[in-house]
């Protein structure tokens, strides 16, 4: 069974830093892309940023750009979102999600919230 | 990167069937045919519904379709029923990232 489970979501303070985990198993992690997707309370879906197999091609929204980092570990099938200089437009539930023209079916994590407040 | 534009929200009674429409430019919706639909229940994960514009999962119920015709994709769900309120967002494949609709907020009347 494909399993996603995100971690490392909390209250951060304006301006702080937070690095963002997503375990997987149930399936070989290092053959497939990897997405971040964010949602703010109340809000619709917004794509984060996107990862190749090999760590080797990210990309990033305009909105991120420049302050977050996505990367990973194929040996420890571990995706991450490494999220600086974070404002309260950041405060979202972030789900990781597997694939790369979609995000593919049962393959989201449950998300993890993410908070900036003073 | 802007979102693809759905209308806010639809509405339809039990049996009947709506569409919902996405629309993008030639460099989102128009220039792949990898347009995803997802529907998201409150405080659910979302679920994927159709991808590459017209194919379901397994499991998904074949009330459920996509089309596309140049720039706009659109979701059709036949024989409303009431599980099916919920939130839906269409998304597309660009060269350099995902861009997702605003969302619909679909009322079973």
């Amino acid at each position: 069974e494909v399993q996603l489970v995100e971690s490392g979501g909390g209250l951060v303070q304006p301006g702080g830093s937070l690095r963002l985990s997503c375990a997987a198993s149930g399936f070989t992690f290092s053959s497939h892309w990897m997405q971040w997707v964010r949602q703010a309370p109340g809000k619709g879906l917004v794509w984060v940023s996107r990862i190749d197999k090999d760590g080797s091609v990210t990309t990033y929204a305009d909105s991120v750009k420049g302050r977050f980092t996505i990367s990973r570990d194929n040996a420890k099938n571990t995706l991450y979102l490494q999220m600086n200089s974070l404002g309260a437009e950041d405060t979202a539930v972030y789900y990781c999600a597997r694939g790369k023209t979609r995000l593919e079916a049962g393959c989201w994590g449950q998300g993890t919230l993410v908070t900036v407040s003073s | 990167q802007s979102a693809l534009t759905q209308p806010a929200s639809v509405s339809g009674s039990p049996g009947q069937s709506i569409t919902i429409s996405c629309t993008g430019t030639s460099s989102d919706v128009g220039g792949y045919n990898y347009v995803s639909w997802y529907q998201q229940h409150p405080g659910k994960v979302p679920k994927l519904m159709i991808y590459d514009v017209n194919n379901r999962p397994s499991g998904v119920s074949n009330r459920f379709s996509g089309s596309k015709s140049g720039n706009t994709a659109s979701l059709t769900i036949s024989g409303l029923q009431a599980e099916d309120e919920a939130d839906y967002y269409c998304c597309s494949y660009t060269s350099s990232s995902l861009v997702f609709g605003g969302g619909t907020k679909l009322t079973v009347l």
